[in-house]
Formats: structure tokens, sequence, C-alpha cells
């Protein structure tokens, strides 16, 4: 299995709403990685997971809140984001930092 | 600081034909790997090839292959006999070596690839 699956495909969410997005891989990487990417533009980094813990948080808004429960697993929680945050929202994984990045299908987040 | 620059915003390619997407960068590391990335209208990225900072060889993947010239920072990727489901936008990226610095994948501008029947 080398596929990074990704839910749902497309959000949309009000102002107020809670929400999470969810990225799996079996992998077996231990990086995990949450990128946001606005529409012409390349994906930026937003979170990196190492061995499940925490290793970068690129100064993102903590209306971003990510979450990595298991080596498998990464969440993206949502909650009072604002309509400039609506993006394509990409997960991916790695062996390790030197790796190349398997990429998930993403997730097109509207907030209204 | 890192730096990744891809001065072609758009380029067309005949049917058949190869094509050379240009990409230059910039860092002060001297272990470093830079990718190749597609990124079709569906949105997902898909890799498409890998040069390493101290690799000797040019890269090559089926259809496509890298220029690296590290003298010139320069890691141009090739595609030979372009498909009309080459149409993407394409991609480049470096990330560096040292520490936590090998996490930040940073990606250029990107390459529109349209190709014509």
């Amino acid at each position: 299995d080398t596929e990074v699956t990704q839910t749902p495909k497309h959000l949309v969410m009000g102002m107020t709403n809670k929400k999470s997005l969810k990225c799996e891989q079996h992998m077996g990487h231990r990086a995990m990685y949450w990128y946001k990417q606005k529409a012409k533009k390349p994906p930026e980094l937003m979170f990196v997971y190492s061995y499940e813990k925490l290793s970068i948080n690129e100064s993102v808004p903590s209306r971003f809140s990510p979450e990595c429960p298991n080596s498998s697993l990464l969440n993206l929680h949502l909650h009072a984001l604002q309509p400039e945050d609506s993006a394509l929202y990409l997960c991916a994984s790695s062996r390790d930092r030197m790796d190349r990045r398997f990429f998930g299908p993403g997730t097109r987040l509207t907030v209204l | 600081a890192q730096k990744i620059t891809q001065t072609q915003p758009g380029m067309f390619v005949q049917e058949k034909e190869a094509v050379t997407l240009d990409c230059t960068y910039d860092t002060s590391d001297p272990s470093y790997g830079l990718f190749w990335y597609k990124q079709p209208s569906s949105g997902e990225m898909i890799f498409l090839i890998y040069q390493g900072s101290y690799d000797q060889q040019n890269a090559t993947e089926g259809r496509y292959s890298l220029n690296f010239q590290k003298a010139r920072k320069s890691a141009n990727l090739v595609i030979s006999a372009s498909q009309l489901g080459d149409s993407a936008m394409y991609f480049c990226a470096m990330r560096e070596g040292l520490g936590t610095g090998g996490f930040k994948t940073i990606f250029g501008a990107g390459t529109r690839l349209f190709v014509k029947a």
C-alpha cells in the first residue's frame, strides 16, 4: 500500500463551525505533514510530525490544531476559520525527513 | 535562506516533442535534495524524480530526466515524448539536510505545462 488517503474530499463550513480533516497512511512512514495550497500557488508547509511528535509549526494560527493519534493517522482540527482559509489542504508522509513526500489527494476547504 | 526559482509561468509543447522546465535554487547547505512534482487539475501532487546533491549522475525516471548542473545551481526537468496527459502544473522543490531543515521541502512557484495535440 503506497497511498495516502484524505477525508473528506470537499468540505464547506461556516466561520463558527468545528470540523476535522483526516489523513491516513499505512506505509510505515514516521514523518507526516500538513500543507496548505491556495489556487495557482505552491504548497506551504503548516505542520510536521515526526514519530508522532510535533516537530515543526510554521507559525500557523491556533484556529488550526493538528493531532497525530498514532503513526498512521494525522488529523487537522478546524475551528473559527476565516474565508481566507479556503484552500486545498494536502497531507503527506515520508519515511524520514530526507525522503520524498507521498501526497494525499487533498481536501478542498471552503469557508463561508 | 533557501530559495527555489521557476521562471516559466507557462509553457506550450507539441505532443511527442521534448520540453525542458527550468529550476534554479540557492542554498548554503552542502547536503540537499531536489524534487520535481506534477500536479494535475485534480490536485494531487505526484512525485516524478529526485536528485541528491552528492549524486554524480543525472537522475532519470522513464520519460523524465533531471539536468543537474551543480555549479550553476540548476535542476531542470526534461520530459521526452510529451503526452496530452502531461498537461499539468509542475513544481520544483528542495529540502536541505541539516537538522529539521530536511523536513522543510520548499516549492518553487510552478510552471503550467500545456501539451498541444
